[in-house]
C-alpha cells in the first residue's frame, strides 16, 4: 500500500472549514483514499474514502486532485468535537486481509 | 456503521499476571479482526490479525507467545497478555472487518487501556 504524508499538526476556528491536506504521490491505479479519525482516548472512526471522484458524506467531504497524487478532507464547519487525529491512509480495499496500517496523522486543533 | 465492542474499556493488574481483552463485533460477522497498541502520543501499530477458526499471523517484532490470540467464532477474538509487566501497559485496540465489506471494511472498538503495576 502506498505511503501518505500529513502535515503533523493544525489550528482552525470554530465553525470554519476544516481543509486537511494528504500526499500520496505513489498511489496506484486501484488504492483507495481512507480518512479516519481518533478522538483522545478512543478507537479510530471511518469517516469517508474515495477512488477518485470527490465524495460527500454527512461529516465531511473528499477532494482528490486529477492524477491522484494528493487529497484534501473538508470538514466544512468545524466544531470542537473535532478536534482529533486525523489518518489518510491508501489502500486497495481486502488487500491484505482489510488491515490498516495508521501513519502519524494530522492533529487537528479547533479553537473557539 | 457496523458496532464493534471491547471489554473491559480500562483494566489494571499486577505484573506477572495474565491479562484478556475481548472484542465482538455487535451486528455483523466478522471472519477477520486485528489488534492494534498504541502507546501516549504515537499511532497505532497492528500487532497481528485474527482469523476465524485458524492461528494469526503475527506483525515482525510481535511476540505471539505473549498476545495470545483467539478467533474462536465470527463475532469474537480475545487478545491475552501473558505475564504482564509495566512495559506493556498502552492502548489496545481491536478493529473488525465485515465478510462482505468493501470499502467501509474496518470498524473499531472503543479501545482498552491496559495498566500494569
Amino acid at each position: 500500500d502506498a505511503k501518505t504524508t500529513q502535515p503533523p499538526s493544525m489550528d482552525c476556528a470554530e465553525g470554519r472549514a476544516a481543509n486537511l491536506p494528504c500526499n500520496h504521490s505513489t498511489i496506484s491505479g486501484n488504492e483507495y483514499v481512507y480518512w479516519y479519525r481518533q478522538i483522545h482516548s478512543q478507537g479510530p472512526q471511518y469517516i469517508i474514502h474515495g477512488l477518485k471522484n470527490n465524495e460527500t458524506n454527512e461529516m465531511a467531504s473528499l477532494i482528490i486532485t486529477e492524477d491522484r497524487k494528493s487529497s484534501t478532507l473538508i470538514l466544512p464547519h468545524a466544531t470542537l468535537r473535532d478536534t482529533a487525529v486525523y489518518y489518510c491512509i491508501v489502500r486497495v480495499p481486502g488487500n491484505q486481509g482489510g488491515k490498516l496500517i495508521f501513519g502519524q496523522g494530522t492533529e487537528l486543533s479547533v479553537k473557539p | 456503521g457496523a458496532v464493534v465492542s471491547q471489554h473491559p474499556s480500562w483494566v489494571i493488574c499486577k505484573s506477572g499476571t495474565s491479562v484478556k481483552i475481548e472484542c465482538r463485533s455487535l451486528d455483523f460477522q466478522a471472519t477477520t479482526m486485528f489488534w492494534y497498541r498504541q502507546f501516549p502520543k504515537q499511532s497505532l501499530m497492528l500487532m497481528a490479525t485474527s482469523n476465524e477458526g485458524s492461528k494469526a499471523t503475527y506483525e515482525q517484532g510481535v511476540e505471539k507467545d505473549k498476545f495470545l490470540i483467539n478467533h474462536a467464532s465470527l463475532t469474537l477474538s480475545t487478545l491475552t497478555v501473558t505475564s504482564a509487566h509495566p512495559e506493556d501497559s498502552s492502548f489496545y485496540i481491536c478493529s473488525a472487518r465485515e465478510i462482505r465489506g468493501r470499502g467501509t471494511e474496518a470498524f473499531f472498538g472503543q479501545g482498552t487501556r491496559l495498566t500494569v503495576v
